[in-house]
């Protein structure tokens, strides 16, 4: 079993605020990514780092990974009731196992 | 176009019946998987399935079987269906080593 355990688990915050959700494993990934999953939708990719100590941006989501490549974190700006949702990370298929294993989630509520 | 479809979206059946969850995709990805969504929101790999091989987590019941007909399509059949199955399942798929995973609507099954 593959453990990634994401913190916190809920988060409600008010518009305009920022916020940053945890992913770690006691294990190196390959490479990580993370999802989006909006009610009643399938998850879907926001982006993958591979590199240790990376950081993606995309709009006011900012990613990073852990240098040793073991966490990562992903940090919202101004949050927006759009970002609402259920944010999982993920370890993507390695060459000896094509499984993507999924953290335990983190929902975010922005109010209004 | 959907690129990944699963089939029904919803589902009420009682206990001990078989009841079967079709998915298609038309990304021509090489494979493709089935995760369980508990009420915890917690997304959990079932299966994964090439044209060269299966991986079946250890902890899935062998009351749940995949079958796939040909590439583009891994259906997923239930026996004797239990109270604890009742969960929202997702159909996904990806092609290569750390690729984007890329995910149905899901299918509620409720077992009454």
């Amino acid at each position: 079993t593959q453990l990634l355990e994401q913190s916190p688990q809920f988060l409600s915050i008010q518009e305009g605020e920022n916020l940053t959700v945890y992913c770690n494993s006691s294990s190196v990934f390959s490479s990580l990514q993370w999802y989006r999953q909006e009610p009643g939708e399938g998850p879907v990719l926001l982006v993958t780092v591979v590199t240790g100590g990376e950081v993606k941006k995309l709009k006011r989501l900012t990613f990073q990974f852990g240098d040793a490549r073991k966490d990562s974190s992903l940090h919202i700006t101004a949050a927006q009731p759009g970002d609402t949702g259920l944010y999982l990370c993920a370890r993507t298929p390695t060459n000896t196992g094509n499984q993507f294993y999924f953290g335990t989630g983190t929902s975010l509520t922005v109010i209004p | 176009d959907t690129a990944v479809s699963q089939t029904p979206k919803y589902l009420v059946t009682q206990m001990g019946n078989d009841k079967s969850i079709k998915c298609e995709q038309n990304l021509g990805h090489d494979t493709m998987y089935w995760y369980k969504q508990d009420s915890k929101k917690f997304l959990k790999i079932m299966f994964s399935y090439n044209n060269k091989e299966l991986i079946i987590n250890e902890t899935v019941p062998n009351r749940f079987s995949p079958k796939s007909p040909d590439k583009a399509h891994l259906n997923l059949h239930i026996n004797s269906l239990e109270l604890g199955d009742s969960a929202v399942y997702f159909c996904a798929s990806s092609h290569g080593v750390g690729a984007e995973a890329f995910f149905g609507q899901g299918t509620r099954l409720t077992v009454v």
